[in-house]
């Protein structure tokens, strides 16, 4: 069975401060995506990481892919109370003739305090 | 840019009533996901199609079914409702491409509250 692990789940921080949060598995994903949810909503793809070693940005948010696929981690800088909400990894295993298997880590709760 | 529609947004039932839950995807998106969300909990994989055939089933009851029309909308039905029911359901599409990505994109979700 694959599985996402996200780390930490629950975080709450001061503003302006940085944190990361990993996501791990023993698999290997052909992509993995970020999310995050703010509460009654759905949630909004933030990026996609595909090539291993692979980093993105995205203002203050930086995204790596790790050089085997198998985990990813979203580091963000000064977070800012905007900032809180749900964060869920996804990461993506690819079948040429049915749909992808997408499986979603546990998440984790980031909370921004002004 | 279009979005993926879920209708209704908001749904009330009673128990033991029957509900369902309309998913119209990104135009050219050939797979459909469903996900059930309880309150402060992350959403749990239901069930997905793509092109119009069943693709992956996860914790969906066996009280819900779902299918995926030739417009490739999707519909939940959800019968014999119970309170435990009540959650955040969502759907999601995407498009799948030879070796590549298959980000998902969600609706607004529906709300759905059993009483």
């Amino acid at each position: 069975t694959q599985l996402l692990e996200q780390s930490p789940q629950f975080l709450s921080i001061q503003e302006g401060e940085n944190l990361t949060v990993y996501c791990n598995s023993s698999s290997v994903f052909s992509s993995l995506q970020w999310y995050r949810q703010e509460p009654g909503e759905g949630p909004v793809l933030l990026v996609t990481v595909v090539t291993g070693g692979e980093v993105k940005k995205l203002k203050r948010l930086t995204f790596q892919f790790g050089d085997a696929r198998k985990d990813s981690s979203l580091h963000i800088t000064a977070a800012q109370p905007g900032d809180t909400g749900l964060y869920l990894c996804a990461g993506s295993t690819i079948g040429y003739s049915s749909a992808s298997k997408i499986i979603f880590g546990s998440g984790t709760r980031l909370s921004i305090r002004p | 840019a279009a979005g993926v529609i879920q209708s209704p947004r908001h749904l009330i039932k009673e128990k033991r009533e029957t509900a369902t839950l309309k998913c119209y995807p990104i135009p050219r998106h050939d797979t459909v996901y469903w996900y059930q969300q309880g309150p402060g909990q992350d959403p749990q994989f239901l069930i997905s199609f793509y092109e119009k055939m069943q693709s992956d089933k996860g914790s969906i009851p066996d009280r819900f079914s779902a299918q995926q029309f030739s417009d490739y909308h999707s519909e939940l039905n959800m019968s014999s409702l119970e309170l435990g029911d009540s959650a955040l359901y969502f759907c999601a599409s995407s498009h799948s491409w030879g070796q590549g990505a298959y980000e998902q994109y969600f609706g607004p979700g529906t709300r759905l509250t059993v009483t």
